[in-house]
């Protein structure tokens, strides 16, 4: 592994089932993080860890939930997909400290219907 | 509420030049990042500006002006290969990162 992967590529859900997109850097990095990327809008952050057994909430958490056991891993949970998380979805890293850039997983594109 | 502003589009020459301006209102400011995303990809890192004026680094550079809440990312040499979003983002007072939706650039020969 190099960098920051995620899986899968793309999924197509329907509606109700539960999905968990996985993320994974070998980077040791300790921040991590989630967006969303919708056309027309910003990426919106969903959750983040700044270190490994803590996470926090972003500006759009409801419908998704995440971990972090150790510092590798950041999966990201939708309990029950709904049409509205059709998104493409990226996961990110970064080392501590201010000024450190977020690098970027390659993104999960999901159609829920 | 908080909230960054780019143009939606800009066209440009092929060897000529481009400033792609970003405004924002954001809660608290702790840096501005520039960020490229080709189409189909993931964003990767241009430039971070904390304090005020220019950080230039090869045909890429960034200004800051915290007064006005406001920096532009200056393209020099346009290659086809710069075809690409620009995505403008502030770090705020809770060291989160506010996005702009983006500036689609398009070079043309």
């Amino acid at each position: 592994i190099a960098g920051i992967t995620q899986a899968p590529t793309s999924q197509i859900l329907a509606a109700g089932r539960r999905m968990t997109l996985r993320c994974t850097q070998d980077m040791r990095h300790n921040a991590m993080y989630w967006y969303r990327q919708d056309l027309g809008l910003g990426l919106r952050l969903i959750h983040y860890s700044n270190t490994a057994g803590t996470t926090g909430k972003g500006e759009v958490p409801d419908g998704y939930s995440v971990s972090r056991a150790n510092t590798d891993d950041f999966p990201l949970t939708l309990a029950s997909a709904v049409p509205s998380q059709t998104s493409v979805y990226f996961c990110a890293s970064s080392p501590s400290g201010e000024n450190n850039e977020q690098f970027f997983g390659p993104g999960t594109r999901l159609t829920v219907l | 509420g908080q909230n960054i502003d780019q143009p939606t589009e800009m066209t440009a020459t092929e060897g000529a030049i481009v400033q792609i301006n970003c405004t924002y209102q954001t809660s608290g400011f702790n840096g501005l990042f520039w960020y490229q995303q080709h189409a189909g990809e993931a964003p990767t890192f241009l430039s971070y500006n904390v304090l005020d004026g220019l950080e230039e680094k090869g045909r890429f550079s960034s200004f800051l002006s915290r007064s006005k809440g406001y920096s532009y990312l200056l393209l020099k040499e346009l290659q086809m290969k710069d075809s690409a979003s620009y995505l403008c983002a502030v770090r705020d007072s809770n060291y989160q990162l506010i996005w702009g939706a983006g500036t689609k650039l398009i070079i043309k020969p």
